[in-house]
């Protein structure tokens, strides 16, 4: 079964510091996409970041990287200098094996404190 | 440009009866998904219709349906609802849905069945 795991139900950090959220994913294909959606109070999923398998490099976008590690089917995403707004819900996902079907992991509840 | 809009926002129903769902994609998305939240289960991919047809289904029973309609609109209806069908519903649309594509989010419609 094509599995995304989220091992982290919550997660605090301080406003300003850097905080990691770990996601793990089972495949078998070699190329592939994999992405961090947030959901904040107002429930409306987000795409903050998106990498493809077969780029070695790591996807950043402003304060937010990954570290994409291919053989360990590991996909964590880096925030750094927290801000408040950055409470949320986060979700690792990546395609089902059909088109238009993501498959996601259960989330992590991010809170910011100032 | 407007995003995805799902109406309504917000349903009550009580068991035995059907409940519609809306959802406007992004102008010119072809490709609508639909997911089930909920705590226990996360998110779950219901189907997905582009120009019309139904791509792929998830793992649900069949008093779960949609339809698309030629402006891309969509709409789901669950028919005989229970208890456990309370939950979040989010619609989301993308162009093409290569499996790179980014999904674009609703706010979501959260039906209570009582």
């Amino acid at each position: 079964a094509q599995t995304v795991t989220q091992s982290q139900p919550e997660m605090s950090v301080q406003e300003a510091e850097t905080v990691t959220l770990s996601c793990t994913y089972d495949t078998s294909e070699s190329d592939y996409y994999l992405f961090w959606y947030k959901q904040p109070p107002s429930r409306q999923m987000i795409l903050v970041i998106r990498q493809e398998a077969y780029k070695q490099q790591n996807a950043t976008e402003n304060r937010f990287s990954v570290n994409f590690q291919k053989a360990a089917k590991s996909f964590s995403l880096k925030i750094s200098d927290s801000q408040l707004g950055d409470a949320a819900m986060y979700f690792c996902a990546r395609p089902g094996g059909s088109q238009g079907n993501l498959i996601f992991g259960k989330g992590t509840k991010l809170s910011v404190k100032p | 440009k407007a995003g995805v809009t799902q109406t309504p926002r917000y349903l009550i129903k009580t068991r035995g009866q059907q409940v519609t769902l809306s959802c406007s994609p992004i102008s010119g998305h072809r490709s609508v998904s639909w997911y089930q939240q909920t705590p226990g289960q996360g998110l779950q991919f219901l189907f997905e219709y582009f120009s019309e047809t139904q791509r792929n289904k998830g793992n649900f029973p069949g008093r779960f349906s949609g339809r698309q309609f030629s402006n891309s609109r969509s709409e789901m209806n669950v028919s005989t609802l229970e208890l456990g069908d309370s939950a979040l519903y989010l619609c989301a649309s993308s162009f093409q849905t290569g499996k790179g594509d980014e999904a674009f989010f609703g706010q979501g419609t959260r039906l209570t069945v009582v």
